[in-house]
């Protein structure tokens, strides 16, 4: 199957700070990329949908002030988390589809704990 | 909006037996049905998914059923082995709007 991969695995930052997350399909062009945030034990809830070329479509209730995405190219998406804060940790998953495909295949995700 | 509900939230069975999880979808324009395993901090796994246009699909111990009418979709697992723990999650989405929605999740536990 497709390659996506994503970077860094595992962050740790002070409150405050912002962190960049970058998702990239490596044998693929991805004209729709989606960012999804896991809680412990929970179900991965979609923050926002980004198609190549044009701004992101957030999911209610998600800041778009706060999380940033940009996706500029079709093999690269990538996420910031502005000013984070302790509830902002969590686990963020990214994914990533071909145009005209059904099916989309998962980054590794990124664990982030802001201290 | 839409919704997709899957039930049980927990499953337990013995190695050997069968285990299925059932989802319910809200969307009536609904088209695809994947499902993930995911292991502890992994990303999800596609194992199996299912379109509109077909009512059951099998691979290996693994097979899926839909019942379009009814909005339903389940997944069987068939002689459970103790790598099969994980916790599963249905999704439904629409190709033509791409948006998928997955389901709260099972976690299930096989038994040696």
């Amino acid at each position: 199957g497709a390659v996506v991969s994503q970077h860094p695995s595992r962050v740790i930052c002070k409150s405050g700070t912002s962190v960049k997350i970058e998702c990239r399909s490596l044998d693929f062009q991805a004209t729709t990329m989606f960012w999804y945030r896991q809680f412990p034990k929970k179900s991965l809830m979609l923050m926002a949908t980004s198609n190549e070329g044009s701004k992101a479509t957030y999911e209610q209730g998600v800041e778009k002030d706060k999380f940033l995405i940009n996706h500029a190219s079709l093999t690269l998406s990538t996420l910031t988390v502005t000013s984070a804060h302790p509830e902002d940790s969590s686990f963020y998953i990214c994914s990533a589809r071909d145009s005209g495909l059904a099916e989309q295949f998962f980054g590794p995700g990124t664990r982030l704990t802001v201290l | 909006g839409e919704n997709v509900e899957q039930h049980p939230s927990t499953l337990s069975v013995q190695e050997g037996d069968s285990a299925v999880i059932k989802c319910t979808y809200s969307d009536s324009a609904s088209n695809y049905f994947p499902w993930y395993k995911q292991e502890l901090g992994k990303r999800p796994q596609l194992i199996i998914d299912i379109r509109s246009n077909v009512g059951e699909k099998k691979d290996q111990r693994i097979a899926v059923t839909l019942n379009k009418t009814a909005k339903h979709f389940s997944l069987h697992i068939t002689e459970t082995q103790p790598e099969d723990s994980a916790v599963y999650f249905c999704a439904a989405s629409n190709t033509g709007g791409f948006k998928t929605i997955f389901g709260a999740g099972t976690r299930l536990f096989v038994k040696a």
